[in-house]
């Protein structure tokens, strides 16, 4: 069974304190892992695909990295506005391709 | 590019009345797509998924009867709350994946509210 586990549950962060966010993960052939953002009611938003190990994509602040067992997404000089919950999501190969979600981690920058 | 949308954002209805919430794909064709359910400070538990012509796929412990979920056309699917009552009550999301990528792309949510 997929299995994704996210950490921490919640982090506090300084604007401008620079921090990681963790996606570990086990699934049998990884087909991708995915990140998104999600905003108090709303839906989550898609930040990245990651499809195998070794492999990084940016965007403004964000930066993800990906491993056989783990993914981190790296967030560089935080702002408030980039408060919400990260969801860290994977989806195998073969089968249904149904995607597994971990459960968040819940941002809050401070100014 | 990828933009779902989902209509109604917000719903209220009586006990015991249906709700139908629709959610299309509107740049893209979704071969698949899926229905969740979120509490408040939860994730996400996915409910269902279908395939474009297809009966839906429901997760273990989900009331087929009570969630109808249609996915007729490959731009549209639809999410029927039958003979809804407040525990029902909760934030419902679809979301939809094309056959050129491996990522699904979600629609804003609607919040259904049963009195």
């Amino acid at each position: 069974e997929d299995q994704v586990t996210q950490s921490p549950e919640a982090l506090r962060l300084q604007e401008g304190e620079s921090s990681s966010l963790n996606c570990s993960y086990t699934v049998s052939g990884l087909r991708g892992l995915f990140w998104y953002r999600q905003d108090p009611g709303k839906g989550p938003e898609f930040l990245f695909t990651l499809y195998s190990a070794g492999e990084e994509k940016e965007k403004e602040r964000l930066k993800a990295t990906l491993t056989k067992k783990e993914s981190f997404l790296h967030i560089t000089a935080p702002k408030p506005e980039d408060s919400a919950t990260y969801l860290c999501a994977v989806q195998a190969g073969g089968g249904s391709y149904i995607p597994t979600f971990g459960r968040g981690t819940s941002l809050i920058v401070h100014p | 590019g990828a933009v779902v949308s989902q209509h109604p954002s917000w719903v209220i209805c009586k006990s015991g009345t249906s709700v139908k919430i629709e959610c299309r794909s509107l740049d893209f064709q979704a071969t698949t797509m899926f229905w969740y359910r979120q509490f408040p400070k939860q994730s996400l538990m996915l409910m269902a998924t279908s395939n474009e012509g297809s009966k839906a796929t429901y997760e273990q412990g989900v009331e087929k009867d009570k969630f109808l979920i249609n996915h007729a056309s490959l731009t549209l699917s639809t999410l029927t709350v039958t003979s809804a009552h407040p525990e029902d009550s909760s934030f419902y999301i679809c979301s939809a994946r094309g056959s050129s990528f491996t990522e699904q792309f979600f629609g804003p949510g609607t919040r259904l509210t049963v009195l």
